[in-house]
């Protein structure tokens, strides 16, 4: 079994949607939980993170932690073309190195 | 120049050839970091750099060898390599892995071909 689950998609949603990625994980040492886009031809970029269980919104992203089901969402209201990108879900565990483990992400296509 | 940068963009080599990578980071970190990046696969950790010292190699075959003369450039030199090294290469750097969450910033990549 892979330390971090994702479906690779593509998803593809209209403009407007509500967008659901999603994670499942099976250390459950994870600790701290991240998101990071990458656009066609760049690196990932950070867009959320959380520590722990709970949620936290920014915008119109939400990201979800369930620790119990070991099952992380990010949520994206009213998705736009511009949030056509693959997401990457990643995560790591507490104390020493902070080196992350990274799903493989999931391709999200927002048509107008 | 800003953030990360990796040059070359793109690499098509044949199997004998030797090649280097490149990645330059201005950002003023203290750790760099390789990564590979294959279709349908999770994000490959190869090496991480912490004050110009590997501290992990994720058991990489050792025709990839990395390189990191100063705490701003980091190199992947390649040879022998096989069509399914094939992959997008990507640099990395962070402040410090010691710190929760570790943000790593990205270069572009280098898309490789291995004929």
């Amino acid at each position: 079994q892979k330390e971090v689950e994702q479906d690779p998609g593509p998803l593809s949603v209209p403009e407007g949607a509500i967008v659901s990625l999603n994670c499942t994980y099976s250390n459950s040492a994870f600790q701290y939980f991240m998101w990071y886009r990458q656009y066609s031809r760049k690196g990932p970029e950070l867009l959320m993170y959380t520590y722990s269980s709970g949620n936290k919104e920014d915008g119109r992203f939400t990201a979800q932690v369930d620790k119990s089901s070991k099952y992380i969402s990010l949520f994206i209201r009213d998705s736009q073309p511009s949030d056509s990108a693959t997401y990457l879900c990643a995560m790591s565990v507490s104390g020493g190195s902070y080196i992350p483990t990274f799903g493989r992400g999931t391709s999200l296509i927002v048509h107008p | 120049e800003t953030g990360v940068t990796q040059t070359p963009r793109h690499l098509v080599m044949g199997m004998t050839n030797k090649k280097s990578l490149k990645c330059e980071q201005h950002l003023g970190h203290n750790a760099m970091y390789w990564y590979k990046q294959s279709a349908k696969k999770p994000l490959e950790l190869m090496f991480v750099y912490s004050l110009e010292e590997r501290v992990e190699n994720n058991s990489v075959p050792s025709r990839f060898s990395p390189e990191c003369p100063n705490s701003s450039h980091l190199f992947l030199h390649l040879h022998t390599l096989q069509p399914e090294d094939s992959a997008l290469y990507l640099c990395a750097s962070s402040q410090d892995p010691a710190t929760p969450y570790n943000e790593q910033f990205f270069g572009p990549g280098t898309r490789l071909t291995v004929l």
